[in-house]
């Protein structure tokens, strides 16, 4: 059971590149989450998928987009990245929020620099 | 929108001492309270959840309490120990599907 992984965990881009997140959870969960992390910030919602085939915009949406083609996947991408972009993105994920325990559980991180 | 805010931003303790960490938010109609833990460089670990109809969770010598009229949630924390020395996060789900965050609390437990 290793919960949620992402790849890559780090990663270099130059202005304008493009990339994808990978997120992925063996927990059978219902919802997943993309947040980044900046300093003095906290974490802001960019995306979230409440089920196979939903995305819904969060907090911080513009820039980025994303997908659920799979129950225990969902991806984040960057079609032009931009030096504000640069940021720590966590993937998490949780139970539908009707269980008993519908808690959080994150992944590692991906650290992500644009030049 | 949801405000969600932690004060202090850093503290700094002996070790054994015990300490109390604050979550204040500013809508009361959540879904759920968590918080979490995280080490430098690393993800978020979960430590306790609170559904908005209880008062209190407890996991060892972690107590996370809950008053949502208020809009204050309170980490206790007893007899501390240099391990402990972590930020901790508290984030509150809304009736909706949304997570807000705060900024955290940054400690130290000196040896």
């Amino acid at each position: 059971n290793a919960g949620v992984t992402q790849t890559p965990k780090f990663r270099v881009l130059k202005t304008g590149q493009s990339m994808t997140l990978l997120c992925a959870q063996d927990m059978n969960h219902e919802y997943m989450y993309w947040y980044r992390q900046d300093p003095g910030m906290g974490l802001r919602l960019i995306h979230y998928s409440v089920g196979e085939g939903t995305t819904a915009k969060g907090e911080v949406p513009d820039g980025y987009n994303v997908s659920r083609l799979k129950k225990q996947n969902f991806l984040l991408g960057l079609e032009s990245a931009a030096p504000s972009q640069t940021s720590v993105y966590f993937c998490a994920s949780s139970s539908y929020p009707g269980t008993s325990y519908n808690e959080q559980f994150f992944g590692p991180g991906t650290r992500l620099t644009v030049l | 929108k949801q405000e969600v805010t932690q004060i202090p931003a850093a503290l700094s303790v002996p070790e054994g001492e015990n300490l109390v960490l604050n979550c204040s938010f500013t809508d009361s109609a959540i879904y759920n309270l968590q918080w979490f833990r995280q080490d430098p460089g690393k993800g978020l670990t979960s430590l306790l959840l609170i559904q908005s109809s209880q008062r209190e969770q407890t996991s060892g010598r972690l107590n996370a309490s809950l008053d949502k009229s208020s809009g204050r949630s309170t980490l206790y924390i007893a007899a501390s120990q240099p391990g402990d020395s972590a930020t901790y996060l508290c984030a509150v789900r809304n009736t909706g599907n949304q997570f807000y965050f705060g900024t955290g609390t940054s400690l130290t437990v000196i040896p």
